[in-house]
């Protein structure tokens, strides 16, 4: 069984470009949570949705950010514009309502130069 | 405010030394406490889910145990391959399904 998909696996940008980071959730599952992960602030959760539904969205750090679930098994997470402190490894992962278990994606490595 | 603290930091051990991480909660109604195992340049892969206090699991030489403050990740006779960083996380209270993660142990096992 396919686990979480998550692409590209590296960007490498310039600062002011628009970065889109995309992710397939495993199949049957119904949560979405995008993370992003430093040395200096852990795991940080952005954003999750619940059968395609934005749930809480108080971790986005400001309005350069977006995240979309156009149906029920992707979705996107976009930066537009990027700047270098938006460096990081972002995950997605997705779970099934009630377990609450997330199941994490191999990451996207950004970075903003 | 709901947190997870995770102590230690940092652990080195030697081959076949066993040892135990710590994860603290702080969470009204806990929901479940969740042990990751994360490997450098991977994604965090999922361990164990505890639900309630005095429930323990076992998975080759990993044992997690559950408390009503904390959780114990036991490590029996580790081996280089169990180096990683383990991390907790706790699924709070209220309707929410978000996961509240620790810092992280960074363990080292030496041959």
């Amino acid at each position: 069984d396919a686990g979480v998909i998550q692409s590209p696996r590296h960007e490498v940008t310039e600062m002011g470009q628009e970065v889109t980071l995309r992710c397939k959730l495993i199949s049957g599952h119904n949560s979405l949570f995008w993370y992003r992960q430093t040395m200096m602030r852990g795991l940080e959760l952005l954003i999750y949705f619940n059968n395609n539904v934005p749930i809480d969205d108080s971790g986005m750090p400001e309005d350069r950010f977006s995240a979309k679930m156009p149906n029920a098994s992707f979705s996107t997470l976009k930066i537009q514009p990027s700047e270098p402190r938006d460096s990081a490894v972002y995950f997605c992962a997705s779970g099934r309502i009630p377990t609450n278990e997330q199941f994490f994606g191999p990451g996207t490595r950004l970075t903003v130069l | 405010e709901d947190q997870v603290t995770q102590s230690p930091e940092a652990l080195r051990l030697q081959e076949g030394e066993s040892s135990s991480l710590n994860c603290s909660y702080t969470v009204s109604g806990l929901r479940g406490l969740f042990w990751y195992r994360q490997d450098p340049g991977k994604g965090p892969e999922f361990l164990f889910t505890l639900y309630s206090a005095g429930e323990e699991k076992e998975k080759e030489r990993l044992k997690a145990t559950l408390t009503k403050k904390e959780s114990f990740l036991h490590i029996t006779a580790p081996k280089p391959e169990d180096s990683a960083t383990y991390l907790c996380a706790s699924s709070g209270g209220g309707a929410t399904n978000k996961l509240i993660f620790g810092t992280g142990t960074l363990l080292a096992v030496q041959p």
